[in-house]
């Protein structure tokens, strides 16, 4: 089945411990992006990547890191995080030809930062 | 900078009731246009994009979008709502490679 993968679901952590949240696709696509969701302000987006060591800052992407080192591979890192990281996070992935067929979307990773 | 403005962040129909969500946009090209569905606990979903041709695009679900250059609106539209379309709904526009800007979302209640 063709899908985006988060890891993990919920994750509760502390100011200040790092923390990796995985995103992985099976479709070989090119483009892959991170969103975060807050109430009212819909998604924003964090990075992107156009491709294997090819990323990019989106709106907001301050306290904030990514890599793309394989191609089905899109990790978000917080080196430090912060209460105002407290949010909803989306991974998502299209085809290199662009926005034709759409996002696939992962199902989110609920992330709560104390 | 472009953006996308919903100005209903919360609408309640009664089921079998028509339904509209409205999205304007601001750009100054034609943009592409999309609407995504979120059901709770989960990703978005694609329901139908607008890229070129026809301004009225059907979608998945049973929903339509029309594209109104004059008005910068692309609102969503379903004749008769289930209770299962109860959910939040995201207009987006792509103005350039694969970057989306999405509106605030609207939350749709359904009454029995």
């Amino acid at each position: 089945e063709a899908q985006v993968t988060q890891n993990p679901r919920y994750l509760i952590t502390v100011t200040g411990k790092k923390l990796t949240v995985t995103c992985s696709q099976n479709m070989n696509h090119e483009y892959m992006s991170w969103y975060r969701q807050d109430p009212g302000l819909g998604l924003r987006q964090i990075y992107y990547s156009m491709n294997v060591e090819v990323t990019d800052k989106g709106d907001v992407p301050e306290g904030y890191k990514v890599s793309r080192k394989e191609k089905r591979n899109f990790p978000l890192i917080l080196e430090s995080p912060s209460p105002n990281q407290t949010s909803l996070y989306f991974c998502a992935s299209s085809a290199g030809t662009g926005l034709f067929w759409g996002y696939t979307f992962g199902s989110g990773t609920r992330l709560t930062v104390v | 900078a472009q953006s996308v403005t919903q100005p209903d962040i919360h609408i309640t129909v009664s089921e079998g009731a028509s339904l509209e969500l409205r999205c304007n946009y601001s750009y100054g090209a034609t943009p592409y246009l999309f609407w995504y569905v979120q059901s709770p606990g989960q990703g978005l979903q694609l329901l139908l994009k607008y890229f070129s041709g026809d301004t009225l695009v059907q979608g998945i679900k049973g929903f339509e979008a029309e594209f109104k250059r004059s008005q910068s609106s692309f609102n969503l539209r379903k004749p008769s709502v289930h209770w299962s379309d109860a959910a939040e709904y995201f207009c987006a526009v792509n103005n350039a490679g694969n970057m989306l800007t999405f509106g605030g979302g609207t939350r749709l209640m359904v009454k029995p």
